[in-house]
Formats: structure tokens, C-alpha cells, sequence
């Protein structure tokens, strides 16, 4: 079983910020998401990864497989950046593949 | 394309009663999985599909059961409920399966039983 410990739980920031949320895991893995939870709504996919850093707009998405270690950006964070992130891991799970979810990050951004 | 269509969004129920949660998708996706949100915790795969007529358990399938019939949908169906399955449900779904493409996600279902 992979355990997945995402850090911090809740995070509060100024707007303007770079904003930072950690994801670790046990077990090796293919890859990992990074999902965004808006409060009552959905959830959407924001990156999937294996390797390196992924950049879409103000986010970035890095991964170190060795230290088995992800980490969420955000640059000039805005109030609707406001969100719970899911990190979530992908690995071999005896015959299939099983996707682990951690519990998430509540990121408040204040204006 | 409306992506993943999740009804209803909100429900009660009474111990002992059954409902169907509904998911639909129009992306032609093969893949459809139903999860389970508790508070505090991270997402529970309840049943997956890999295609229309094919089926599969989860990490926590008691007390649920699903159908596959077409590809657009997948429909979770509570037959007892129970306080247990107090909840927030989300069905999602991709075309390749988890190891290389994202996830669509519908917007829940927020379930009491009370």
C-alpha cells in the first residue's frame, strides 16, 4: 500500500504570494496527479506527472522519483487560487495499477 | 461536450432505503470509476469499468453495486442505505485508464443517511 502525506493540511495566504504544497509518498510509483477541489464544487485535473516539472499558466509541478517528493507552486497566488489540491499517486498494486489519494491542502488566499 | 454528468446533487435518505446515483459522460471514454469522498480523507474507489459490460471492484465496494450497459454510462446504486454511506460520491472518467491520462471528474453528490 502507498501512503501519500500531503503538507501542509491548511495553508492561508496574502494575495501576491508564492505558494508551495508538498506531497510524499512510500511506495515507487508510474505517476502522480494533482487535483483541485473547489469548495462544493468538482474536482479538476491539473497535472499528471512522471518526471521533472509540468507548467501550466501560474502553476508548476515538480517531482524528484528518487526522493519520491512532489511539489505544487503557485505564482502570484489570487483569491481564486482558493481551493483544497489533491495530490494522488499511481503504482503497481500487485496485478493492476491503483491510484492513492491524499487528503488534500485547503489553500485560503486573502485579498 | 458537458464532460461527466453526476445526478442528483444532493440527496437524504432513511436507513434502509435505495437510490441510484447517476453518471453519464460524452467524451466516448472507455474508462469510468465511482469514488467516495469522507471528510477529512482522501478519495475511495468504490467500482470501476473498463468498458460497456465490464465491471470491477474497488478498495471499498460493500453495500454498492454498478452497471455498465453503454458506454456513456455508469450508474452506482445503493440498495440499503446506511449511516455509513454518509458521503460525498464522484464518478470520473478517461479514455486510456489511470495510468497515462488525466481524470474528468462530475461534480458530486452529496449523500445523507439518516
Amino acid at each position: 500500500k502507498n501512503e501519500v502525506e500531503q503538507s501542509p493540511q491548511n495553508l492561508t495566504a496574502q494575495e501576491g504570494e508564492f505558494i508551495t504544497i508538498n506531497c510524499s509518498y512510500s511506495v515507487g510509483i508510474s505517476a502522480l496527479h494533482w487535483l483541485q477541489q473547489h469548495p462544493g464544487g468538482g474536482i479538476v485535473s491539473l497535472f499528471m506527472l512522471s518526471s521533472g516539472k509540468k507548467k501550466h499558466g501560474r502553476l508548476i509541478a515538480t517531482i524528484n522519483i528518487q526522493e519520491k517528493h512532489s511539489s505544487l507552486h503557485i505564482t502570484a497566488s489570487h483569491p481564486r487560487d482558493s481551493a483544497v489540491y489533491i495530490c494522488a499517486v499511481l503504482y503497481r498494486g500487485g496485478s493492476n495499477y491503483k491510484l492513492t489519494f491524499g487528503k488534500g491542502t485547503l489553500l485560503t488566499v486573502n485579498p | 461536450n458537458a464532460g461527466v454528468t453526476q445526478t442528483p446533487k444532493f440527496r437524504i435518505l432513511k436507513i434502509g432505503q435505495s437510490m441510484t446515483l447517476q453518471c453519464t459522460q460524452d467524451m466516448n471514454h472507455n474508462y469510468m470509476y465511482w469514488y467516495r469522498q469522507d471528510p477529512g480523507m482522501g478519495l475511495k474507489l468504490i467500482y470501476y469499468s473498463v468498458g460497456a459490460g465490464i465491471t470491477d471492484k474497488g478498495e471499498v465496494p460493500n453495500g454498492y453495486n454498478v452497471s455498465r450497459s453503454t458506454t456513456e454510462d455508469f450508474p452506482l446504486r445503493l440498495e440499503l442505505a446506511a449511516p455509513s454511506q454518509t458521503s460525498v460520491y464522484f464518478c470520473a472518467s478517461n479514455g486510456q485508464g489511470v495510468t497515462n491520462e488525466k481524470l474528468f471528474f462530475g461534480s458530486g453528490t452529496q449523500l445523507s443517511v439518516l
